[in-house]
């Protein structure tokens, strides 16, 4: 499976915008980038998902590098309820998910 | 939007005993679903792959005796903890895959199990 590099811990402070990047060096061609995140003692949430074109919905835009080496969630505007792990996975949606450690964000007021 | 739920949300057992934990796709259908379990300040972890109809794909190092996966409809899979130990003790959370939408997949909100 390709791995994914995600930093363990970020900051940002409220109705900022956080920018989540995930390394994926190794990456295949026909793997998909998705984006989960978890809230304490929830289950995972969808967030997003790109194969080779940026992204956009209504909780977050995935930005993906041409190479597709590398992608940055970005949340354009911080909110308290968005401190959570995030989960940058490589693969099919349709099939199990390969939780990495994720990124744990910190949102301050 | 898809809802998986999970029954019960937590569950406190004494060990030696047995515990179901259900997982519902409430407004879909989904031959397959998956098992995760998860330690407190650990990523999740695949357990088991469920098919409906057929037997679970297990994840090397899941004893598949003692974690008994039942498909039982294209709304059901119920995950059974036997002869439970409190090294068992952990968050178990299962996700669905449409049938209709099989780039998409659902999680449901976790099962909380404490073997005392």
């Amino acid at each position: 499976d390709a791995k994914t590099t995600q930093p363990n811990s970020m900051e940002s402070n409220e109705e900022e915008p956080v920018h989540l990047p995930c390394n994926h060096s190794t990456i295949s061609g026909t793997d998909y980038i998705h984006w989960y995140r978890q809230l304490p003692s929830q289950g995972p949430e969808y967030v997003i998902h790109g194969l080779t074109s940026n992204v956009n919905n209504r909780m977050a835009s995935l930005a993906i590098a041409e190479d597709r080496k590398s992608s940055t969630l970005i949340l354009h505007r911080a909110t308290l309820r968005d401190a959570a792990v995030y989960y940058c996975i490589l693969g099919y949606s349709g099939y199990a998910l390969n939780f990495g450690k994720g990124t744990s964000l910190l949102v301050t007021p | 939007g898809a809802v998986v739920s999970q029954h019960p949300s937590w569950v406190i057992c004494k060990s030696g005993t047995s515990v179901k934990i259900e997982c519902r796709s409430l407004d879909f259908q989904a031959t397959t679903m998956f098992w995760y379990r998860q330690f407190p300040k650990q990523s999740l972890m695949l357990m088991a792959t469920s098919n409906e109809g057929s037997k679970a794909t297990y994840e090397q190092g899941v004893e598949k005796d003692k974690f008994l996966i039942n498909h039982a409809s294209l709304t059901l899979s119920t995950l059974t903890v036997t002869s439970a130990h409190p090294e068992d003790s952990s968050f178990y959370i299962c996700s669905a895959r449409p049938d209709t939408a099989w780039g998409e997949q659902y999680f449901g909100p976790g099962t909380r199990l404490t073997v005392t």
